[in-house]
């Protein structure tokens, strides 16, 4: 069974830094490409990055691109995304996703893991 | 690539038929995917390439279209059916969403 678990979430002040986990299962990690989706409170999902195979590509919209970084470690199975300079606005819930690239839909999400940005 | 999606809000009874639309601002071709929402659970894909069904999927969810304007309808609803359904075009980056459609029984 394909599990998508994040963490890392939390209450963070203002331009300050957080980075966010994902621990994947049931499926050979390394395979497959992963995303980072945001859900802010009371809106719709917004994609906020997503990872080749390899790790050597990776791609983001421009409200979050030089302040968010996607990674992976497949040895571990996990995903991650450091988010710098964080604003406000990026108060959401992040969900990690299997796949989520051009031609290709996320095909699993986790439950997601809370962010919030205020002092 | 801008997703328009209506309506927001859809109230119906178990058993009727419901659609949501979702219109892209230019061309996606067929790839448009739609998720299921619900509160607690994590989002389930229930069809990509603007009409598969992902495994899983109740047959009396349908996709269709193509290009800019694509239709998913579901028949005979089910108790389990209600919850929010998003729209997803994955044609081009930045991948985009539509504003979601919340489906609630009257």
């Amino acid at each position: 069974e394909v599990q998508l678990v994040e963490s890392g979430g939390g209450l963070v002040q203002p331009g300050r830094s957080l980075k966010l986990s994902c621990a994947a299962s049931g499926f050979t990690f390394s395979n497959y490409y992963m995303a980072w989706v945001r859900q802010a409170p009371k809106k719709g999902l917004e994609w906020v990055a997503t990872i080749s195979t390899s790790g050597s590509r990776t791609y983001y919209p421009d409200s979050v691109k030089g302040r968010f970084t996607i990674s992976r470690d497949n040895a571990k199975s996990s995903l991650y995304l450091q988010m710098n300079s964080l604003k406000s606005e990026d108060t959401a819930t992040y969900y990690c996703a299997r796949r989520g690239f051009i031609t290709t839909p996320a095909d699993y999400w986790g439950q997601g893991v809370m962010v919030t940005v205020s002092s | 690539v801008q997703m328009t999606q209506s309506p927001s809000y859809l109230a119906a009874s178990p058993g009727e038929s419901v659609s949501i639309s979702c219109k892209a601002s230019k061309s996606i071709s067929n790839n448009l995917a739609w998720y299921q929402e619900k509160p607690g659970k994590a989002n389930k894909l229930l069809i990509h390439s603007g009409s598969t069904l992902q495994s899983g999927t109740p047959s009396r969810f349908s996709g269709s279209g193509s290009g800019t304007d694509f239709t998913l309808t579901i028949r005979s609803l089910e108790s389990e059916d209600f919850a929010v359904y998003y729209c997803q075009q994955y044609n081009e980056y930045p991948l985009t969403f539509g504003s979601g459609t919340k489906l609630e029984i009257k």
